[in-house]
């Protein structure tokens, strides 16, 4: 069964307006890393998340991961255009040494 | 070199040809992955390779055949597919299987169509 779970399945915003994707296991988790897949591209590394309420940013973007580590986020501020793409979060179980990838969030970005 | 080379882009084939998926890596990676993605849906582990040896394999039909010749090189053969084998196939690497905290560095992919 599905060991990640994401939400939004797709979200449809303005420019300039913001956006969160969240990311739910029902297992507590090792890390967990975002990535973003361009439309008809691969998916890009963007960050890691390691310790139990750890938050992280990159310009616009702000990475969580739960005090439980069991959840994570991703937020976008004033979104562009170049935003677009489906965001995937990837999970690692602790004594597993492979992630288990969410089943994305697809972003549109309305200029 | 920061990147993960997969040949070819495209490929077609008929359900009785045998065709090979090539990746390479010069990063250095020692962990080299081979993921399966289908249209909207996100990747799916298929086999993971630690120091050239097998480590994982995700219970993948032995139609698909991982090889990896040395460190920077990754192979999957491929051999009597079915149709709902089409799909995104991407190869990945990590320093180790074990996360160090960089991510994966995904291929380009190869976009399967079997028919």
């Amino acid at each position: 069964g599905q060991q990640v779970m994401q939400i939004p399945q797709y979200q449809h915003v303005q420019e300039g307006e913001d956006f969160t994707t969240y990311c739910n296991s029902s297992t507590t988790l090792s890390n967990i890393q975002w990535y973003k897949q361009r439309p008809g591209g691969h998916p890009v590394f963007l960050i890691q998340l390691v310790k139990s309420g750890e938050v992280k940013k990159q310009k616009r973007l702000t990475f969580q991961f739960g005090e439980a580590k069991k959840n994570s986020s991703l937020h976008i501020t004033a979104t562009q255009t170049t935003d677009v793409g489906t965001y995937f979060c990837a999970g690692k179980k602790y004594n597993f040494n492979k992630f288990y990838f969410g089943s994305g969030t697809k972003l549109n970005v309305k200029p | 070199d920061t990147e993960v080379t997969q040949t070819p882009k495209h490929l077609v084939m008929g359900m009785t040809n045998k065709k090979s998926l090539k990746c390479e890596q010069h990063m250095g990676h020692r962990a080299m992955y081979w993921y399966k993605q289908k249209a909207k849906k996100p990747p799916e582990l298929m086999f993971v390779y630690s120091y050239e040896k097998l480590s994982i394999n995700e219970s993948v039909p032995s139609r698909f055949s991982p090889e990896c010749p040395n460190s920077s090189l990754l192979n999957l053969h491929l051999h009597a597919l079915q149709p709902e084998d089409s799909a995104l196939y991407l190869c990945a690497s990590s320093q180790e299987e074990r996360t160090t905290g960089i991510g994966y560095t995904f291929g380009s992919g190869t976009r399967l169509t079997v028919v």
